[in-house]
């Protein structure tokens, strides 16, 4: 079965930094592209970032460009997301993903973590 | 980057009638070389995360139920749900994975 199980979320200030930890199992991770979705409460999904199977970063939405990083260790089977320069609009739930479709950077996400809240707050 | 638009933002629709989400992108999501549309469609429900429904337009993820079906093509979707449910009541996203960053619409809302 496959599990993803983030942490690292909480309440930080406006301007600061916080890191983002996927931790995954269940599946052959090096084979998939691994993804970052937020939520802010109650609002929509906003895709936020990738690093393929190959461990390259995708792509980044325009909102978190040259802030934010992602990077996967194979051998740990989990991807970070190092967010800096943290706006208040960031506040969100972030989920971690998993590609529907191996050895592509292309894919729907099958497989979702239940999330954690990060609140940029002064 | 792809603006993905729903319609309507939000339905309602009784219990085992037919209810009809429609997506479209501001460019084609159709790649040539394979002839598959890049587009996927989640339900999401109150406090959970995202559940992956469809994908490549029309594909049924394994498990959920034959009562949702994709269809469309290019730059235009459908998400049908036939004999609704009281069950499926939730958000509804599609999202496109041809090009990055792969952008989501903003979700229809589903009510019975």
């Amino acid at each position: 079965e496959v599990q993803l199980v983030e942490s690292g979320g909480g309440l930080v200030q406006p301007g600061k930094s916080l890191r983002l930890s996927c931790s995954a199992s269940g599946f052959t991770f090096d084979d998939y592209a691994m993804y970052w979705v937020r939520q802010a409460p109650g609002k929509g999904l906003e895709w936020v970032t990738g690093v393929s199977w190959k461990s390259g970063s995708i792509d980044f939405a325009d909102s978190v460009k040259g802030r934010f990083t992602i990077s996967r260790d194979n051998a740990q089977n989990i991807v970070y997301l190092q967010m800096k320069s943290l706006r208040h609009e960031d506040t969100a739930f972030y989920y971690c993903g998993k590609s529907r479709i191996v050895n592509s950077n292309d894919g729907p996400i099958d497989s979702w973590g239940q999330g954690t809240l990060v609140i940029v707050s002064s | 980057d792809i603006v993905m638009t729903q319609s309507p933002d939000s339905l309602a629709v009784s219990l085992g009638e037919r209810a009809t989400i429609n997506c479209k992108s501001s460019q084609s999501v159709l790649y040539g070389s394979n002839n598959k549309n890049y587009l996927a469609w989640y339900q999401q429900k109150p406090g959970q995360p995202p559940m992956l429904l469809i994908y490549w337009a029309s594909t049924r993820e394994p498990g959920v139920p034959d009562r949702f079906t994709g269809s469309g093509s290019g730059s235009d979707f459908t998400l049908t749900i036939t004999s609704l449910q009281a069950e499926d009541v939730a958000v509804y996203y599609c999202q496109q994975y041809y090009s990055s960053p792969y952008t989501f619409g903003q979700g229809t809302k589903l009510e019975i």
